[in-house]
């Protein structure tokens, strides 16, 4: 099984400041990484896909990098609203495996 | 628009089997998989498997092998998840979630569309 190893577990961040959150998989998945965000009580959310595209509707502070192992999620001027978990998603082979989670909360 | 809905939620004692269902609208419900994933209180996602809607192939992760079956009925365009032996670990809301059913990298591909999640709670 692939295992998706996502750091940090939880940072604390004040608004405006740029976050990074990285997962890296236990062997080569290509491109076929999506992020997720999930606020208490609610469905998660789909944000990026295919590791970099954007989710139509999502707002461009955030953006997806990477490629076969090492992945990143970034905010770019974090907002009250983006206070969330943090989900990466390997969907390359099953079984499809989710990283630990990022707690982003204020600082 | 594509829509999920699930049953509603349960309390079950443990050892004993829950049945939760996923009914499709809005969409072909053979071109997309249907995806169960959990979440246990304050803990993180987790995937159970998939069930190819059109063939009815299922794949399980290996930790619920045996004890977590799928199931679909395509003439409601429903898809089900039974789990079977419950132990209060298992308490979690359960999500269905759909992706299209061959692997691919555009947008339909994985998990564009959530059921609401279904709380099963496994207590005494």
């Amino acid at each position: 099984d692939i295992q998706m190893t996502q750091s940090p577990s939880a940072m604390s961040a004040s608004v405006g400041d740029r976050v990074t959150i990285t997962c890296r998989a236990s062997q080569g998945i290509n491109n076929y990484l999506a992020w997720f965000q999930q606020k208490p009580g609610t469905v998660p959310k789909r944000l990026i896909f295919t590791a970099s595209t954007l989710e139509s509707g999502v707002p461009s502070r955030f953006s997806g990098s990477g490629s076969g192992t090492d992945f990143t999620l970034t905010i770019s001027g974090l907002q009250p609203e983006d206070f969330a978990t943090y989900y990466c998603l390997q969907y390359s082979t099953y079984p499809w495996t989710f990283g630990q989670g990022t707690k982003v909360d204020i600082k | 628009q594509a829509q999920l809905v699930q049953s509603g939620s349960e309390l079950k004692k443990p050892g004993a089997s829950v049945k939760v269902s996923c009914k499709a609208s809005g969409y072909t419900f053979t071109n997309y998989a249907v995806h169960w994933v959990r979440q246990a209180p304050r803990q993180g996602l987790e995937w159970l498997g998939r069930i190819n809607t059109d063939t009815g192939d299922p794949t399980y992760a290996r930790d619920f092998a045996g004890r977590v079956f799928f199931s679909v009925d395509r003439s409601v365009s429903t898809a089900f998840l039974q789990i079977n032996g419950l132990k209060s670990e298992d308490t979690a809301v359960y999500f269905c979630v759909r992706s299209w059913v061959e692997l691919c990298l555009g947008p339909r591909c994985v998990f564009d569309v959530w059921g609401p999640g279904t709380l099963v709670t496994v207590s005494s």
